[in-house]
């Protein structure tokens, strides 16, 4: 099975800009989660989306959001950068909600 | 909230020496789960455990989840050069524990390093 892909994988954004991140998750896993990685956070859950639906959040800030489509692909919106933003944005896919998840290589995001 | 502490932060061994790192849970969990992350790298998942008390092996490695369902621990013994990664621990706690919606909460990690 192919495994979880993610698009792009490196972006560089000014402030103020908005972006969009990709996920496609393994074939016949229908949940996908999002995370945030940085070195002085961690690693740090954003959302959950199980059949198109938001499942699960975290502490994150209205600027993230999410949605998951009818094949299980999932997109990660931020709107309104902030220099704090950039991050590793990892997405991650499930057969479980939250259970064993399944990391993609992740979205390198620099604000600047 | 929901907090998972991991201790050590990093930890540097010769190979061939053993490696423990610890997971602790402010609330109860219904699983815990452990990944490996290397250099560069995302996190790949190692294992999942459920149940109180629970003991499992992969090759050298073993995973504990306590009694009380709050902590874990990861040891590995005879440590390799191929062991070198950042180690995280991540405890689910569903809505009625956490009064929120379920909460997958990761650990700070633990970095192994390891010397010839």
């Amino acid at each position: 099975k192919a495994g979880v892909t993610q698009t792009p994988r490196y972006l560089i954004k000014t402030r103020g800009q908005q972006v969009t991140l990709s996920c496609s998750p393994i074939s016949g896993h229908r949940s996908v989660s999002w995370y945030q990685q940085t070195p002085g956070q961690g690693l740090q859950f954003l959302f959950e989306y199980f059949s198109e639906t938001q499942r699960n959040k975290g502490n994150f800030p209205g600027r993230f959001s999410g949605r998951q489509f009818s094949n299980s692909r999932s997109e990660m919106n931020v709107s309104t950068l902030e220099l704090g933003d950039s991050a590793l944005y990892l997405c991650a896919s499930s057969l479980s909600t939250l259970y064993e998840q399944y990391f993609g290589p992740g979205t390198r995001l620099t604000v600047t | 909230g929901q907090q998972v502490m991991q201790i050590p932060q990093y930890q540097h061994v010769q190979e061939g020496e053993d490696f423990t790192t610890y997971c602790n849970s402010s609330t109860t969990l219904s699983n815990i789960q452990w990944y490996k992350q290397r250099p560069g790298g995302h996190p790949v998942f190692l294992i999942q455990l459920v149940k109180s008390g629970e003991v499992k092996k992969q090759k050298r490695l073993t995973f504990q989840f306590g009694e009380a369902k709050k902590n874990s621990s990861l040891h590995i013994t005879a440590t390799q050069t191929t062991d070198v990664g950042t180690y995280f621990c991540a405890g689910l706690s569903l809505h009625s524990v956490t009064g929120g919606g379920n909460k997958l909460t990761f650990g700070t990690g633990t970095q192994l390093k390891v010397e010839l």
